[in-house]
């Protein structure tokens, strides 16, 4: 089974620019997170989707969005881009993620720098 | 407020030796803790859940609900140990919260 794919494995944007960042789940996961990671904050939680629903939300603006399609695929859009939101966007993708001490699967994640 | 705090960046022993990565939680209802793993060049993967009681690679971790501390043991630890460890707690459904991990370096 393949695992948890990110893509673009890594990014270079500028700032002001939007991003748009890729996960495809494991299959018959339909659960996909997001997190980002820095050196300073570890993981953070920025939103949970299911059944093409965001069914959690972490403390992040506006400008981080997300989608979720019909084949579980999401997608995680970043607008207008600051330098703090360099990071390494960590997709999980879990069965059903409606039970609890379900196993999360994670991807290898998209490093995004903005300069 | 949810929070997971491991308050060890760097934490180095010798090989043979144990090793206890510790973690402290912060959290309103019941807990379901979990610690997760990140060796060189792979993937961040699930070590152990507390709910399962189970020991993973020697390693087990016990909740003390009076301390808020689910820490990490191993009483000898292998050079293959070393990687980065975090902890985390769910907050229900899928939404987990992180450490900022450990990195565990086992010297020969």
């Amino acid at each position: 089974k393949a695992g948890v794919t990110q893509t673009p494995r890594y990014l270079i944007k500028t700032r002001g620019q939007q991003v748009t960042l890729s996960c495809s789940p494991i299959s018959g996961h339909r659960s996909v997170s997001w997190y980002q990671q820095t050196p300073g904050q570890g993981l953070q939680f920025l939103f949970e989707y299911f059944s093409e629903t965001q069914r959690n939300k972490g403390n992040f603006p506006g400008r981080f969005s997300g989608r979720q399609f019909s084949n579980s695929r999401s997608e995680m859009n970043v607008s207008t881009l600051e330098l703090g939101d360099s990071a390494l966007y960590l997709c999980a993708s879990s069965r059903t993620g409606g039970v609890t001490n379900e196993k999360l699967f994670f991807g290898s994640g998209t490093q995004l720098s903005v300069l | 407020a949810q929070r997971v705090t491991q308050p060890e960046k760097l934490l180095s022993v010798f090989k043979g030796a144990p090793v206890e990565l510790k973690c402290n939680y912060s959290y309103s209802g019941s807990p379901e803790l979990f610690w997760y793993v990140q060796y060189s060049r792979q993937r961040l993967q699930l070590l152990l859940r507390h709910i399962s009681r189970e020991s993973i690679k020697g390693f087990t971790a016990d909740l003390n609900k009076g301390e808020t501390s689910f820490h990490l043991k191993k009483p000898f630890a292998q050079e293959e140990d070393s990687a980065m460890y975090y902890c985390a707690l769910s907050g229900g459904g899928n939404q987990f919260y992180f450490g900022t991990g450990t990195s565990l370096t086992v010297i020969p």
